[in-house]
């Protein structure tokens, strides 16, 4: 059974300060997802990634797939940037769910 | 406007009682999923569909039914067999299986 671990659980940070949140997985992967969760419950899926790296304004992923390791990192971050960040992976099809499996996700708050 | 909806925003019911959950799409995707989230938790894969007229179990299925008779609907049903029920509940669905996922806003679900 894949294991999804993020780091760390909570981050409290400073207005405009270099944001990394870590994930690791145990087993093969076919692509992994970094998802933002706001207060209200809603999710937003912000990228998929299955090599490399990833940027959308803000926002970097990458992903080392020999490693078994990503990272989300936010630039110049701001306070509605505070959510939680969910790291989730797609098992290799061939033999489970092919839902995602979850991280328990990263609450960050950016305090301004 | 295309997107993924879920009614009721939340819903009681009493012990006991079974309750259907409302997922529509309105995106064409293929395959839809049902996740619950509880405190603490990551989210956990109940059902998934990759196609009308079939779907497969998740990781904790039991207590649960689906349906999927059309593809913009994966109507969920929690039922008396649920020993805990009251979770917040998040429909998503994906052009296929495996692919990006788009998240509806969640049901959260209380047992008085």
């Amino acid at each position: 059974k894949n294991e999804v671990e993020q780091s760390p659980q909570n981050l409290t940070a400073q207005e405009g300060e270099f944001i990394t949140i870590n994930c690791s997985y145990s087993v093969g992967i076919s692509a992994l997802h970094w998802l933002q969760q706001h207060p209200g419950g809603g999710i937003v899926s912000l990228f998929m990634l299955s090599s490399g790296k990833k940027k959308h304004g803000r926002l970097i992923a990458t992903i080392n797939i020999q490693e078994k390791h990503s990272s989300l990192h936010i630039t110049a971050s701001h306070p509605r940037d505070s959510a939680v960040y969910i790291c989730a992976v797609v098992m290799y099809s061939g033999g489970g769910a092919d839902g995602l499996t979850f991280g328990k996700g990263t609450h960050l708050i950016i305090q301004p | 406007d295309g997107g993924i909806t879920q009614s009721p925003k939340y819903l009681f019911r009493k012990e006991g009682q079974n309750v259907t959950l409302s997922c529509e799409q309105n995106l064409n995707h293929d395959a839809m999923y049902w996740y619950r989230q509880d405190p603490g938790q990551g989210l956990r894969l109940i059902y998934y569909s990759q196609i009308v007229n079939d779907f497969q179990k998740g990781d904790i299925a039991e207590g649960y039914s689906v349906s999927r008779e059309k593809k913009e609907s994966f109507p969920l049903t929690v039922t008396s067999a649920q020993k805990n029920p009251t979770a917040f509940y998040l429909c998503a669905s994906s052009l296929k299986r495996g692919g990006t996922q788009y998240f509806g806003p969640g049901t959260r679900l209380t047992v008085l």
